[in-house]
């Protein structure tokens, strides 16, 4: 089956630094790939949609220059935090999927803790 | 704009016992329509998924899912819990596509042995 993978599973950093997350599709090509948040006990909200070598589209709401995406390859996203603060703490997701799936395949996720 | 409303942010059976989790759902186009299990600090795994044909969908670890679109639902039923079964579990709804999703409150289902 489809594998994507996330790394780090987990990070802490000092407020004011920056922090990068991978999701990488490990055996198929993403031509997509999404960034969720989750803070604890709620459900995933969707950040942003990447499409491979184009800009990614974000949500509303979700600050493009804070978290900067990057899907350069047809296996790698990554996601910026920049500047992180305590408020960005959250569990991250991203799922990627090929241009013909029925659905998305899901990373394991990363706790980020900014401290 | 679609959405998913899961009723019951948590439900507690006793082993053995049937395992209904509710989720309906809103979408102006046919829907796609997902469960996903999450344990703890741990990412999504996929349970099944509806896309066309059959309504009933059989999905792993003994669950399956009856998409009703008169009913607007897609509840998720298991004849026999098991302890293993306790998690958060998420019903998903394709928007636009898919691959990109909507995702409900989440349940989160504890079983009592």
């Amino acid at each position: 089956g489809a594998v994507v993978s996330q790394h780090p599973s987990w990070v802490i950093c000092k407020s004011g630094t920056s922090v990068k997350i991978e999701c990488r599709s490990l055996d198929f090509q993403a031509t997509t790939m999404f960034w969720y948040r989750q803070f604890p006990k709620q459900s995933l909200m969707l950040m942003a949609t990447s499409n491979e070598g184009s800009k990614a589209t974000y949500e509303q709401g979700v600050e493009k220059d804070k978290f900067l995406i990057n899907h350069a390859s047809l296996t790698l996203s990554t996601l910026t935090v920049t500047s992180a603060h305590p408020e960005d703490s959250s569990f991250y997701i991203c799922s990627a999927a090929g241009i013909l799936d029925t659905e998305a395949f899901f990373g394991q996720g990363t706790r980020l803790t900014v401290v | 704009a679609q959405s998913v409303t899961q009723l019951g942010s948590h439900v507690s059976v006793s082993e053995g016992a049937l395992v209904l989790l509710r989720c309906n759902y809103s979408s102006s186009v046919p829907p796609y329509l997902f469960w996903y299990v999450q344990y703890p600090n741990q990412g999504l795994q996929l349970l099944l998924k509806y896309t066309t044909g059959a309504t009933l969908v059989k999905g792993i670890n003994g669950f399956e899912a009856e998409f009703k679109k008169s009913e607007t639902s897609f509840h998720l039923t298991k004849p026999s819990a098991h302890m293993s079964d306790a998690a958060e579990y998420f019903c998903a709804v394709s928007d636009g596509g898919a691959q990109k999703l909507v995702f409900g409150q989440g349940t989160r289902l504890t079983i009592n042995p």
